[in-house]
C-alpha cells in the first residue's frame, strides 16, 4: 500500500466554484500535513499546513485533517484560473521526512 | 523570508559528465537540507538528508557514490551527480527548514531540470 494516495484527476470546476481536493494516508503515527501547489516544471510551493484533527482556514483555503479515518483535504473556495495546477499533499513523518503524495491535477475553467 | 536559492536551474549534457547543482538558504540557516527528484507525473521522491558538518543519509535504493552530497556550510548544500546518464534525467529539488521539527515546513528551491543526451 502506498504510504500516500491522491487521485491524479484531471479535476476540473468552473471558475468560482469549490474545488475537493483529497489525500488519504496510510501512517496512522503521522503528525503534520501540509498542501503543496505545483505548476507545471516548478518546485512546489507551501499553501497550508494541518496538524490538529479538524478544519483549517487561511483566506480561500481550508485544509481539513481526520486522523481516525487518515484523510487529509484540501477546499479551494472561489477557484481562479491561477488556481490551475498539481497539488500534492504530504505528512511528516519519522526524522522529519516528507511523504508526498503523486498530485491531483486541477483545471479551473473560465 | 526563508528563501531558498538553487541553481542551475537547467542543465543539458553529455552522458558521462558529472554535474553539480548548489542550494543555499539565503536568509536563514539550515542545519538540515532535503534532496529530491521528480520524475514526469510521479511524486516528489525524497533522495538524502544533508546535514551541515556530517555526511548525508540516503533513502534506500540511492546510490550515494553517484550522487554526492556536501553540506560544507549553514546555508550551502550541493548535490553532485558523477557519471550522468540518461536515466538520470530528471527534475532535482532541494528544500530546508530554518528549524527541524514535526511542523515546521520545509522551503524548496525552484528546482534543477537535469537533461543527459
Amino acid at each position: 500500500q502506498k504510504e500516500v494516495e491522491q487521485n491524479s484527476g484531471p479535476l476540473s470546476v468552473p471558475e468560482g466554484a469549490i474545488a475537493s481536493l483529497n489525500c488519504t494516508y496510510s501512517d496512522r503515527g503521522s503528525q503534520s500535513f501540509f498542501w503543496y501547489r505545483q505548476y507545471s516544471g516548478k518546485s512546489p510551493e507551501l499553501i497550508m499546513s494541518i496538524y490538529s484533527n479538524g478544519d483549517k482556514e487561511d483566506g480561500r483555503f481550508t485544509a481539513q485533517l481526520n486522523k481516525a479515518s487518515q484523510y487529509v483535504s484540501l477546499l479551494i473556495r472561489d477557484s481562479q484560473p491561477s488556481d490551475s495546477a498539481t497539488y500534492p499533499c504530504a505528512l511528516n513523518g519519522s526524522n522529519y521526512k516528507l511523504t508526498f503524495g503523486k498530485g491531483t491535477l486541477l483545471t479551473v475553467n473560465p | 523570508g526563508a528563501v531558498v536559492s538553487q541553481h542551475p536551474s537547467w542543465v543539458i549534457c553529455k552522458s558521462g559528465t558529472s554535474v553539480k547543482i548548489e542550494c543555499r538558504s539565503l536568509d536563514f540557516q539550515a542545519t538540515t537540507m532535503f534532496w529530491y527528484r521528480q520524475f514526469p507525473k510521479q511524486s516528489l521522491m525524497l533522495m538524502a538528508t544533508s546535514n551541515e558538518g556530517s555526511k548525508a543519509t540516503y533513502e534506500q535504493g540511492v546510490e550515494k557514490d553517484k550522487f554526492l552530497i556536501n553540506h560544507a556550510s549553514l546555508t550551502l548544500s550541493t548535490l553532485t551527480v558523477t557519471s550522468a546518464h540518461p536515466e538520470d534525467s530528471s527534475f532535482y529539488i532541494c528544500s530546508a527548514s530554518e528549524v527541524l521539527g514535526a511542523s515546521q515546513p520545509q522551503h524548496f528551491g525552484d528546482g534543477t531540470r537535469l537533461s543527459i543526451l
